[in-house]
């Protein structure tokens, strides 16, 4: 167990509606990274927060966004779903930004689009 | 743009054999490469590479970076069924991104 919480563990929804996922770090990380991961194309890397503050933004389209809040939790809002949002979504977390802290995942959840 | 590479993209063995898994990376201000184990679920931690030439051993796992030549190689010897996983190679960049590579499915047969 890695200490990083997700919830729900899946998702199922229909085209066009928006949807938020869930993250807990483990206790005492303040970063926490999103990655989605698709059949064909591996760990894509979303955002980063550090302590509240985005740090770093990766593939991530304007239709998604995240925040951390105050007790360092994360959410993932995905709205205007598309059927090629289904995949799966990890969170992940280390304790500082430099050298010398790995990621630390949770178990994902699986969005499923109809 | 920041880029893993990992290869091969899988590999098919029987217990007891040795792999290498291979890793190459181009990413800014690199700071560390990082191995991890895909089986069902979440990655799990593997080892992290700061220095080069100093191997990181954990059990019948090892691994080793070169930073000069920008890559790093994961070594398993006599493979068990229970090895099968995806494996990911992941480089830490100054833009405090991790970039991943796309994984190289093991598969060890019985």
């Amino acid at each position: 167990d890695s200490g990083v919480t997700q919830t729900p563990k899946h998702l199922i929804t229909a085209t066009g509606q928006r949807v938020t996922l869930r993250c807990s770090p483990r206790s005492g990380d303040l970063s926490v990274y999103w990655y989605q991961q698709s059949l064909d194309q591996g760990l894509q890397f979303l955002i980063q927060y550090y302590n509240g503050e985005e740090r770093a933004k990766g593939n991530i389209l304007e239709r998604f966004s995240a925040q951390q809040f105050p007790d360092l939790h994360s959410e993932l809002n995905l709205s205007s779903l598309e059927l090629g949002d289904s995949a799966l979504y990890f969170c992940a977390s280390s304790s500082v930004t430099g050298v010398g802290s790995p990621l630390h995942f949770g178990n994902g959840t699986r969005l499923t689009v109809t | 743009e920041d880029k893993v590479v990992q290869s091969p993209l899988s590999l098919v063995v029987h217990e007891g054999d040795t792999v290498t898994l291979n890793c190459s990376y181009e990413v800014t201000n690199f700071r560390s490469l990082l191995w991890y184990k895909q089986e069902k679920k979440a990655p799990t931690f593997l080892f992290m590479l700061t220095s080069s030439g100093i191997e990181k051993k954990s059990g019948r796992l090892s691994s080793i970076l070169d930073k000069k030549e920008l890559f790093s190689i994961l070594n398993i010897t006599a493979t068990q069924t229970g090895d099968s996983a995806v494996y990911l190679c992941a480089a830490h960049s100054g833009t405090y991104k991790y970039i991943f590579g796309t994984g190289t499915r093991l598969k060890v047969l019985a």
